[in-house]
């Protein structure tokens, strides 16, 4: 089946600083790539779709300027926390999808996850 | 906001069939019924889908009701490995563009196999 990779697993890093999360699709080309983050005992919450060549789409309440992301190429997505600040300890979970427009039955794939922990 | 309902918590046990509800009552026409689930501090993995015939694959079997406004998915027999949170989630299975992509996690039930 299709694999998604994530580096780190995890980081710590000081306040202030900025961390990046790499995704990418080790065997297909995923045209688009998913950033979520998940809180303790809480479901993963959506925060961005990422389309290989464009800008990303961000959830409602999900501040751009703080979360870059960037979907250089067909295998690879990067988050940036940038200034990063203890609230934004979390669990953040990459996903991606081979579809493309007009396909039907299309999956989407998770990748491990990378849990950041802001000191 | 999430289109599904679904108990909080289930217990089955070991070697049982696990039976996990589902109902979707707005689904539209247009759209798939799909299960994920998560084990402690991993990312989701699929489990099965459908838009209106049963499904069955080597992991579980889905059953969708005539009107498509519940489902249940059964694992048929269900290991220690088994324990996780099952996200019920329903979306177009047509790709018409990025927006379409979204899966929207509700709270799922977690399922604990007792042994």
């Amino acid at each position: 089946g299709a694999v998604v990779s994530q580096h780190p697993s995890r980081v710590i890093c000081k306040s202030g600083t900025s961390v990046k999360i790499e995704c990418r699709s080790l065997d297909f080309q995923a045209t688009t790539m998913f950033w979520y983050r998940q809180f303790p005992k809480q479901s993963l919450m959506l925060m961005a779709t990422s389309n290989e060549g464009s800008k990303a789409t961000y959830e409602q309440g999900v501040e751009k300027d703080k979360f870059l992301i960037n979907h250089a190429s067909l295998t690879l997505s990067t988050l940036t926390v940038t200034s990063a600040h203890p609230e934004d300890s979390s669990f953040y979970i990459c996903s991606a999808t081979q579809g493309r427009a007009g396909r039907s039955d299309y999956e989407q794939y998770f990748g491990p996850g990378t849990r950041l922990t802001v000191t | 906001d999430a289109k599904t309902t679904q108990p909080p918590s289930m217990d089955c046990a070991e070697g049982r069939a696990a039976n996990l509800p589902c109902n979707h009552s707005t689904i539209s026409g247009n759209e798939y019924v799909y299960w994920y689930r998560q084990i402690h501090s991993q990312g989701p993995q699929y489990i099965i889908h459908g838009l209106k015939n049963n499904e069955t694959n080597e992991m579980a079997s889905l059953i969708i009701t005539e009107d498509r406004k519940s489902s249940t998915l059964i694992l048929p027999h269900a290991t220690l490995r088994d324990t996780a949170v099952y996200y019920c989630i329903v979306r177009v299975g047509r790709n018409y563009g990025g927006a379409t992509n979204k899966l929207i996690f509700g709270t799922g039930t977690l399922l604990a196999v007792q042994p």
